[in-house]
C-alpha cells in the first residue's frame, strides 16, 4: 500500500515561531507538494519539487519555504509563524511522466497558530 | 491562466436521487482532469481521471472540450456518497496539480 506520511496530525504553535512539517513518502515519487486546504477555498499550492534539492512556488508562496535533501522527504517551513497560517497541511506526491499519473496524499497537519 | 471552477460549495440530495457536480476549467492545451473525493477522517483521494473513461463507485464523468467541463454524475445516489469532492486539472508539464474550491455533498436519508 502507496503510503505519504506527515509527522503529525494536530499542532499548535505560537506565532512567530518557526514550525517545521514534515512529509515522507516510500513510493520513490519525483514530484511533491505542499497544499494548505481552507474552506471555501479548496486546495492552493505553496510549493512543489521535482526533484532532490529542487524547489518552485506554488500559488501561496509567501512565508513559507521548502527542503527537498533526499528524495523521500519534503518539509514545509513556517519561518516566522502567524495567526492567518492557522489551516490544514496537506503533503502529496506523484511520479512524473505518462498520461493520468494520480496525486496520494498525506493525512494532513491541522496547524493552530494563536 | 489555468483555473478549475467548482460552482457550488454545498449540494445536498436524497438518497437514490440523480446527481452532478459541477466542474469547469480554463486551460490552453490538451487537459487532464481528475476528481478526488476526502470521506469523513480519510485522506484525500483520487476517485476518476478522464483519460481511464471509468465508472467508480457508480460515478462517471465525461470531458466536454466544448463547454470546457468535467462534470461528475452518479444516477443513484447513495448515503456513503456524502463527502467533500474536488475536480483537478495536471497542467501542461504534468507537474501541478490544480484543485478547484470543493463541493461538500451530502447525501439525506
Amino acid at each position: 500500500d502507496v503510503k505519504v506520511t506527515q509527522s503529525s496530525r494536530y499542532l499548535v504553535k505560537r506565532t512567530g515561531e518557526k514550525v517545521f512539517l514534515e512529509c515522507v513518502q516510500d513510493m520513490d515519487h519525483e514530484n511533491m507538494f505542499w497544499y494548505r486546504q481552507d474552506p471555501g477555498l479548496g486546495l492552493r499550492l505553496i510549493y512543489f519539487s521535482y526533484d532532490v534539492k529542487m524547489k518552485e512556488k506554488g500559488d501561496i508562496p509567501e512565508g513559507y519555504s521548502v527542503s527537498r535533501e533526499k528524495k523521500e522527504r519534503f518539509s514545509l517551513i513556517l519561518e516566522s509563524a502567524s495567526t492567518n497560517q492557522t489551516s490544514m497541511y496537506l503533503c502529496a506526491s506523484r511520479r512524473s511522466g505518462g498520461r493520468g499519473t494520480e496525486a496520494f496524499f498525506g493525512q494532513g497537519t491541522r496547524l493552530t497558530v494563536v | 491562466a489555468q483555473r478549475v471552477t467548482q460552482p457550488e460549495k454545498l449540494l445536498s440530495v436524497f438518497k437514490g436521487a440523480p446527481v452532478e457536480l459541477k466542474c469547469n476549467y480554463s486551460y490552453s492545451g490538451s487537459p487532464e482532469l481528475f476528481w478526488y473525493v476526502q470521506y469523513s477522517r480519510q485522506r484525500l483521494q483520487l476517485l476518476l481521471r478522464h483519460i481511464s473513461r471509468e465508472s467508480i463507485k457508480g460515478f462517471t464523468a465525461d470531458l466536454n472540450k466544448g463547454e470546457t467541463s468535467f462534470h461528475l454524475k452518479k444516477p443513484f445516489a447513495q448515503e456513503e456518497d456524502s463527502a467533500m469532492y474536488y475536480c483537478a486539472l495536471l497542467n501542461t508539464g504534468g507537474f501541478k496539480t490544480i484543485f478547484g474550491a470543493g463541493t461538500r455533498l451530502f447525501v439525506k436519508a
